[in-house]
């Protein structure tokens, strides 16, 4: 099956610093990846629409300047949280599919979790 | 704008009883809808789907789900639960006809059996 290797599993950062985590579909090529930010016992938040070759679609209230989306390839898209501040201490996860349309259902990461100290 | 609505946020369910989550969506047109599960150490995967036909799903692991177009239900089910089924299940929605086809996932209900 369509498998998501996300990277890395784990990260504590210290206030003012940046993190990146890459995301790479392994076994399928994703012209869109989807990256989402899970508080705790809440649900997954759609943060960005990454999309191959131009710019991320940035939901409302999601700072796309802390925020940074990179979208290089078919195979990889990277999350950068810039200036990262203890608020922003959470746990993300991206998501693609394998084939084009709406029924097709979404492939998961395993999920970062980020702690900004 | 689109919203995913779960009803129970934990349920304790003892092996062998039936399971119903419930799931209601705020979108009035075309809709796809799913149904992830995520278990204790795992990522999201899917459980099932619906996107056309039948409105009687069957998933994996026993799993069912039945969508009410005119409630604006997706709601799961499954007869008889098992100690292995002790997990996070989440409804998903995205709309037919948007572009990307973002999904919007309700908050999770964390379902545990007792052995």
């Amino acid at each position: 099956g369509a498998v998501v290797s996300q990277h890395p599993s784990r990260v504590i950062c210290k206030s003012g610093t940046s993190v990146k985590i890459e995301c790479r579909s392994l076994d399928f090529q994703a012209t869109t990846m989807f990256w989402y930010r899970q508080f705790p016992k809440q649900s997954l938040m759609l943060m960005a629409t990454s999309n191959e070759g131009s710019k991320a679609t940035y939901e409302q209230g999601v700072e796309k300047d802390k925020f940074l989306i990179n979208h290089a390839s078919l195979t990889l898209s990277t999350l950068t949280v810039t200036s990262a501040h203890p608020e922003d201490s959470s746990f993300y996860i991206c998501s693609a599919r394998d084939s084009f349309g709406g029924h097709s259902p979404l492939h998961f990461g395993n999920g970062t979790r980020l702690t900004v100290t | 704008a689109q919203s995913v609505s779960q009803h129970n946020h934990h349920v304790i369910l003892s092996e062998a009883a039936s399971l119903e989550l419930g799931c209601n969506y705020s979108y009035g047109g075309t809709v796809n809808l799913f149904w992830y599960v995520q278990y204790p150490g795992q990522h999201l995967q899917l459980l099932l789907k619906y996107f056309s036909g039948d409105p009687l799903v069957k998933g994996i692991k026993g799993f069912e789900a039945e969508f009410i177009k005119s409630k604006f239900s997706f709601n799961l089910r499954k007869p008889s639960v098992q100690w292995s089924d002790t997990a996070e299940y989440f409804c998903a929605v995205n709309a037919g006809n948007t572009g990307g086809f973002k999904t919007i996932f309700g908050a999770g209900t964390r379902l545990f059996v007792k052995a």
